[in-house]
């Protein structure tokens, strides 16, 4: 089957860093996606990993290893504005036209 | 306008009545997608669309569901017969080609069915 786990809550400081893991089982692999979801808003993109490694962009980094079927998405120098879901979606062989998503990891930032 | 829009924002229905949802995506946009989002859970993959026709309609969950796009464009989700596990958000997304990985959400419908 097809499968996308990540922790259901985390919680962080203002100012810190924190890590949100994603472990993914799927048929075929096109690659993986992060999204940011405010509470009652749409999704917007945040990252796209297709290759081992580490991709950065600003304050968001995402990390990928396709033998262990793992991501994880880091954020640095967290702001209150960063309390949101984070969703992490795989490309199986459906291609990008057809994202499997987890059911998202809700972060809460304190100050 | 400047991002994917969807009409109505909120809609309440009685169970056994029909409804439609409306996505206008970006325009240029030549690929569009539904997804629905039950409370607390995942996104979860409805149907594609590449110019007006649909190359997987896998994820509709039962026959009740169906989609069309028109004029590569607007495109419209209709469910029959509502049951109450048909509440949740409906999301319409589009990307500028079925090559590019980057989707554009709308803000969603959130069906209640009563």
């Amino acid at each position: 089957g097809q499968n996308i786990d990540q922790p259901t809550e985390m919680t962080a400081t203002e100012g810190a860093i924190v890590q949100i893991n994603c472990t993914y089982q799927t048929s075929g692999f096109n690659g993986l996606f992060w999204y940011q979801q405010h509470a009652g808003e749409a999704p917007t993109f945040l990252s796209y990993n297709v290759l081992d490694g580490l991709e950065e962009k600003g304050r968001f980094s995402s990390f990928l290893s396709r033998s262990k079927g793992y991501s994880y998405l880091l954020l640095k120098e967290l702001q209150m504005k960063d309390s949101a879901s984070y969703l992490c979606a795989v490309s199986g062989s459906g291609g990008y036209n057809k994202l499997i998503f987890g059911a998202g990891t809700r972060l809460a930032v304190h100050p | 306008g400047a991002g994917v829009s969807q009409s109505p924002s909120n809609k309440v229905t009685e169970k056994g009545k029909d409804v439609e949802l409306r996505c206008d995506p970006i325009s240029g946009h030549t690929a569009l997608y539904w997804y629905r989002q039950r409370l607390g859970q995942g996104l979860e993959f409805l149907i594609y669309f590449q110019g007006n026709s649909a190359p997987d309609k896998s994820g509709l969950p039962s026959d009740r569901f169906s989609a069309e796009r028109t004029g590569e464009s607007v495109s419209t989700l209709t469910i029959q017969r509502t049951q109450q596990e048909d509440s949740a958000v409906y999301l319409c997304a589009s990307s500028l080609a079925a090559a590019a990985y980057e989707q554009y959400f709308g803000p969603g419908t959130r069906l209640t069915v009563t």
